[in-house]
């Protein structure tokens, strides 16, 4: 299957501080990208969606403002989580789809962010 | 919107044995049923994947069935081994661009 390579694979930072996670597509175009926030021993959630060159669509709930998605590329997006809190602690994973791909999704490895 | 339950949230069972996980989704116009492997602290991993123009599939041991009339879908696993032990996810969409919507999961365990 397709390769989609996120990074870092883990991060701990101090409350207030912003982070960013990557998402790359590495042997496909990815046209859209979506990323899903997973709690412990829950299912994923989907946070928002992306296509390439166009504001992320947010889901309910979720504080665009907060988490800042771009989309620049066919091969990368980034998730951008902005003052950070404890209640930001979890694992984010970004997912990618593209003509190439067909219908399938491909994930990355996710993220897991520690907010101190 | 599309929801997604997913059925039983732990399965065990002995090494060589079967297992079973159900699916029922809501929206009629979903027509693409993908299923996820997911290992501890590691992304979801595509293991097998269905369209709604096709009843069943299969894969060396692993096998989706789909019941359109009845909405829902169901992952077999026969042979089963303790690396086959993780979290298991059905999903399902309808159309390209849009996001999954995941099921709850089912925990497998395979013992030896």
């Amino acid at each position: 299957g397709a390769v989609v390579s996120q990074h870092p694979s883990w991060v701990i930072c101090k409350s207030g501080t912003s982070v960013k996670i990557e998402c790359r597509s590495l042997d496909f175009q990815a046209t859209t990208m979506f990323w899903y926030r997973q709690f412990p021993k829950q299912s994923l959630m989907l946070m928002a969606t992306s296509n390439e060159g166009s504001k992320a669509t947010y889901e309910q709930g979720v504080e665009k403002d907060k988490f800042l998605i771009n989309h620049a590329s066919l091969t990368l997006s980034t998730l951008t989580v902005t003052s950070a809190h404890p209640e930001d602690s979890s694992f984010y994973i970004c997912s990618a789809e593209g003509t190439q791909s067909g219908e399938k999704l491909f994930f990355g490895s996710g993220t897991q962010l520690s907010v101190l | 919107g599309e929801n997604v339950e997913q059925h039983p949230s732990t399965l065990s069972v002995q090494e060589g044995d079967s297992a079973v996980i159900k699916c029922t989704y809501s929206d009629s116009a979903s027509n693409y049923f993908p299923w996820y492997k997911q290992e501890l602290g590691k992304g979801p991993q595509l293991i097998i994947d269905i369209r709604s123009n096709v009843g069943e599939k299969k894969d060396q041991r692993i096998a989706v069935t789909l019941n359109k009339t009845a909405k829902h879908f169901s992952l077999h696993i026969t042979e089963t081994q303790p690396e086959d032990s993780a979290v298991y996810f059905c999903a399902a969409r309808n159309q390209a661009g849009t996001a999954l919507i995941f099921g709850k999961g089912t925990t497998l365990s395979v013992s030896s």
